[in-house]
């Protein structure tokens, strides 16, 4: 089965720092990649699919990029309501697979 | 929009079978072009697959899970269900359910429940 390493296990930062999340596949996984941000106590919210779709909704200072094994999420500009958890997923072969996860937290 | 909605037993002894239901409401459950997801965490912890069914009935689950998991549709209650057999204190987590829809490359879980806790206890 694919697995996902997600780096930094988790980080610290201030409002309108400019973040980033890095996820590797365990193989290539082409562009079937999504990520979800957590809020405690929240169920996850869907972000990014495809490595770099934007989700309908989703504030455009998020952005994802990335293929094959190698794959980001940017934050351009934290806001408060960004500090969470976040996870990257795959499908390959019909199976998922979520990453560790990222907290980012105020500094 | 899909609205999900997971109930069932909160504590569950060991060795026995948890058994949770998603009802869905806003869209129906046979839909092409959709999976249904159960997907769970345990306290703490990060977010683990479970598996999934698609509109057409075929299910896929974790390796990992299984020999244990069952995921089922009632397409007349708009609903699916999760049974998971054997279960231990390993088995405690919020369970969530989630619907996936088929992007160009894979898929992608755009709406999910509130999770629900389940806790494996005697």
């Amino acid at each position: 089965a694919i697995q996902l390493t997600q780096s930094p296990s988790s980080l610290s930062a201030s409002v309108g720092d400019r973040v980033t999340i890095t996820c590797r596949a365990s193989q290539g996984i082409s562009s079937a990649l999504a990520w979800y941000q957590q809020k405690p106590g929240k169920a996850p919210k869907l972000l990014i699919y495809d490595a770099s779709s934007l989700e309908s909704g989703v504030p455009s200072r998020f952005s994802g990029s990335g293929s094959g094994t190698d794959f980001t999420l940017t934050i351009s500009s934290l806001q408060p309501e960004d500090f969470a958890t976040y996870y990257c997923q795959q499908f390959n072969s019909y199976l998922l697979t979520f990453g560790g996860g990222t907290k980012v937290e105020i500094k | 929009q899909l609205q999900l909605q997971e109930s069932g037993s909160g504590l569950v002894k060991p060795s026995q079978t948890l058994s949770l239901t998603c009802a869905v409401s806003g869209g129906s459950i046979s839909s092409g072009g959709y999976s249904w997801s159960w997907i769970r965490q345990p306290p703490g912890k990060g977010l683990e697959w479970i598996g999934y069914i698609y509109h057409s009935g075929s299910t896929y689950y974790n390796p990992s899970l299984k020999s244990r998991v069952t995921i089922s549709v009632d397409r007349s209650k708009n609903q699916f269900s999760l049974k998971l057999s054997s279960v231990t204190a390993a088995d405690t987590a919020v369970y969530y359910c989630a619907s996936g829809y088929y992007t160009i490359f894979g898929v992608a879980l755009d709406y999910w429940g509130q999770g629900t806790l389940v806790t494996v206890s005697s």
